[in-house]
């Protein structure tokens, strides 16, 4: 799978939209781009993920460049709730079940 | 739908002693994968099971070992527990179709080794 980087941590104001972003330079074809965020202590949950086209869920949105180089994921309200680290992850359809989690971003929502 | 369930939540237990973990999956779900989450390496695969075989595995010593049923309900078990064993262990499943889709993560079972 490819390797991804991610700003170690970002600050988001309530209500404001947090603007997540990856790097994936080395990509390849047939990967997909997905999000996983944890919330202190629980399962990571899945957000959305993308092959090349830009995707929306009620959750968030997915923003992948021309290139497939780098990806924003865009939470457009956030909420003290969201407080979480965010995992981009980069792999093969067929590796559903097998994700390499690199050390993610820590988004603090603030009032 | 019921999500992905882990048993027990909370365990503690003496080095060199073993433990197993229980991992049901969502219903319709033929994949069990584990993970182990520590401050220090992060959150790393341990194997991934599929029709009650292992499928894949991660850079774990033996002593970690895993098992699917008929049911597709899945367990680990770590022999000779050492202090660095002390972690989250996360459990996921999902459909395994061979195109996009995502894993469900269920709880953890924090297990503390003392």
């Amino acid at each position: 799978d490819a390797k991804t980087t991610q700003p170690t941590s970002m600050d988001c104001a309530e209500g404001r939209a947090a603007n997540l972003p990856c790097n994936h330079s080395t990509i390849s074809g047939n990967e997909y781009v997905y999000w996983y965020r944890q919330i202190h202590s629980q399962g990571p949950q899945y957000i959305i993920h993308g092959l090349k086209n830009n995707e929306t869920n009620e959750m968030a949105s997915l923003i992948i460049t021309e290139d497939r180089k780098s990806s924003t994921l865009i939470l457009p309200h956030a909420t003290l709730r969201d407080t979480a680290v965010y995992y981009c992850i980069v792999r093969w359809a067929g590796t559903a079940s097998k994700l390499t989690f690199g050390t993610g971003t820590r988004l603090q929502v603030t009032l | 739908k019921a999500g992905v369930t882990q048993t027990p939540r909370y365990l503690i237990k003496t080095r060199g002693q073993q433990v197993t973990l229980s991992c049901s999956p969502i219903s319709g779900h033929r994949s069990v994968s584990w993970y182990q989450q520590t401050p220090g390496q992060g959150l790393q695969f341990l194997f991934e099971y599929f029709s009650e075989t292992q499928r894949n595995k991660g850079n774990f010593p033996g002593r970690f070992s895993g098992r699917q049923f008929s049911n597709s309900r899945s367990e680990m078990n770590v022999s000779t527990l050492e202090l660095g064993d002390s972690a989250l262990y996360l459990c996921a499943s999902s459909l395994a179709k061979l195109k996009d889709t995502e894993a469900f993560f269920g709880q953890g079972t924090r297990l503390t080794v003392v």
